[in-house]
């Protein structure tokens, strides 16, 4: 079965800090990959996503991840951190061939200090 | 466009109640999905309809949950004989039929067993 390991579940860089997210998955077949946000109160909503192609994908606001198939890791960066990323954020996976449930990794609670 | 959403966003029930819980997904979408998010356990997947096939249930923790999905649009979870264990947010998500198999998540329904 898919497993996912963030590393850190809370995390505090200071306002204009590099962002980094730790993310490994277990498959030996390279699953999707995704990253969702969850701000309080709210439901998830995606950053970024890789299926196939260039393995530096680049999201939303300002974020990107790398899928290294040799570390099987998808690590989330951003070069400078803004107060309004302050959120929970997981690292997901789901097998491929179409739709398939996510399966996720346990979240990291990004703080942000000005 | 009109997002996932779901009914109601806050429900508190006494222990042994049942409970139904809804979901509206994006118009279009063939393939919604209902996951569980909890402070022990994190994000859950609990059940996923794809258009006419039959149901992964592989995810529902016991014969109290089951979920239906009408028309090949609205869904309902329902949960019967409530327990405590039960209290967590229940989130519903929906994909389209092609393309790059990202979820669109709801708000959610928080669930309060008292």
């Amino acid at each position: 079965a898919q497993s996912v390991t963030q590393l850190g579940s809370h995390v505090s860089v200071s306002e204009g800090a590099l962002v980094l997210l730790r993310c490994n998955y277990s498959s030996s077949v390279p699953p999707y990959l995704f990253w969702y946000v969850q701000y309080p109160n709210q439901g998830l909503q995606l950053l970024l996503k890789y299926t196939t192609g260039a393995t530096l994908v680049k999201g939303i606001n300002g974020f990107e991840a790398e899928f290294k198939k040799s570390e099987t890791s998808f690590h989330l960066t951003k070069p400078s951190a803004h107060m309004s990323d302050a959120a929970e954020y997981f690292c997901a996976v789901s097998d491929r061939g179409g739709a398939q449930k996510l399966v996720f990794g346990q979240g990291t609670r990004l703080t942000i200090n000005p | 466009g009109a997002g996932v959403s779901q009914s109601p966003s806050n429900k508190v029930t006494e222990k042994g109640k049942d409970v139904e819980l809804r979901c509206d997904p994006i118009s279009g979408h063939t393939a919604l999905y209902w996951y569980r998010q909890s402070l022990g356990q994190g994000l859950e997947f609990l059940i996923y309809f794809q258009g006419n096939s039959a149901p992964d249930k592989s995810g529902l923790p016991s014969d109290r949950f089951s979920a239906e999905r009408t028309g090949g649009s609205v869904s309902t979870l329902t949960i019967q004989r409530t327990q405590q264990e039960d209290s967590a947010v229940y989130l519903c998500a929906s994909s389209p039929p092609k393309g790059g198999y990202e979820q669109y998540f709801g708000p959610g329904t928080r669930l309060t067993v008292t």
